[in-house]
């Protein structure tokens, strides 16, 4: 039963480029997430997707956009890259949209320079 | 909003001692979950344990077990007898009944020395 798949694992870019992330959920998952995790500090909701609709959308500016696709996966989308969005990236997936568990992948850790 | 505290910065300690991690939490939600992850240097979250706000009832699951206390707001989590593998920064995270989102706290580093 495979997990919540990311990609890449590392990314480098530099300020004013656009970056894209993936992510595939867990097998039966049907329910995306993303969160920003700063070095040092806990993750902080960015938004939520479920069939194929942002459901729900974190304190973020819309530099930060999203995206699912019909067989559930997602990408994260990010415009005009500033120093300060360096960090991981999480992708976390659930059963449904008011499912209680999030499970998460391994992360792009980005670095902006 | 929801709001999590873990008052403690890092904890280390030798290996089998045991390790309580203090989480306390606001929301104004009657009904809430809680929740407990681990994040080894790999960076990967991974679930350890849930707990419906109406259910008090404090579990033991394996070496892990956790005191809720709603008159608090506390959810703390305790490893028994730790192992150097259990190093790693130990999240609660806190979901309302209103709310997809998880508002984390900004986690517990756990260092096991043998």
């Amino acid at each position: 039963d495979a997990g919540v798949t990311q990609s890449p694992t590392h990314l480098i870019k530099t300020r004013g480029q656009q970056v894209t992330l993936r992510c595939s959920p867990k097998s039966g998952h049907d329910t995306v997430s993303w969160y920003q995790q700063a070095l040092g500090q806990g993750p902080q909701f960015i938004f939520q997707y479920y069939e194929e609709e942002e459901r729900q959308r974190g304190n973020f500016p819309d530099r930060f956009s999203g995206h699912q696709f019909p067989n559930y996966s997602s990408e994260l989308n990010v415009n005009a890259l500033l120093l300060g969005d360096s960090a991981l990236y999480l992708c976390a997936s659930s059963l449904a949209l008011w499912a209680d568990t999030q499970y998460f992948g391994p992360g792009t850790r980005l670095t902006v320079l | 909003a929801q709001k999590v505290t873990q008052a403690q910065t890092e904890i280390s300690v030798v290996e089998k001692e045991d390790v309580t991690l203090d989480c306390v939490y606001e929301t104004r939600d009657t009904t809430y979950y809680l929740f407990w992850y681990k994040q080894p240097p790999s960076g990967e979250l991974v679930f350890l344990i849930r707990r419906n706000s109406f259910d008090e009832q404090n579990e033991i699951s394996g070496r892990y077990s956790w005191n809720f206390q709603k008159s608090t707001s506390s959810f703390n989590f305790t490893i028994t007898a730790s192992q150097v593998v259990d190093s790693a920064v130990y999240f609660c995270a806190l979901r309302g009944s209103n709310d997809y989102k998880l508002s984390f706290g900004a986690g517990t580093t756990v260092t096991v020395r043998a």
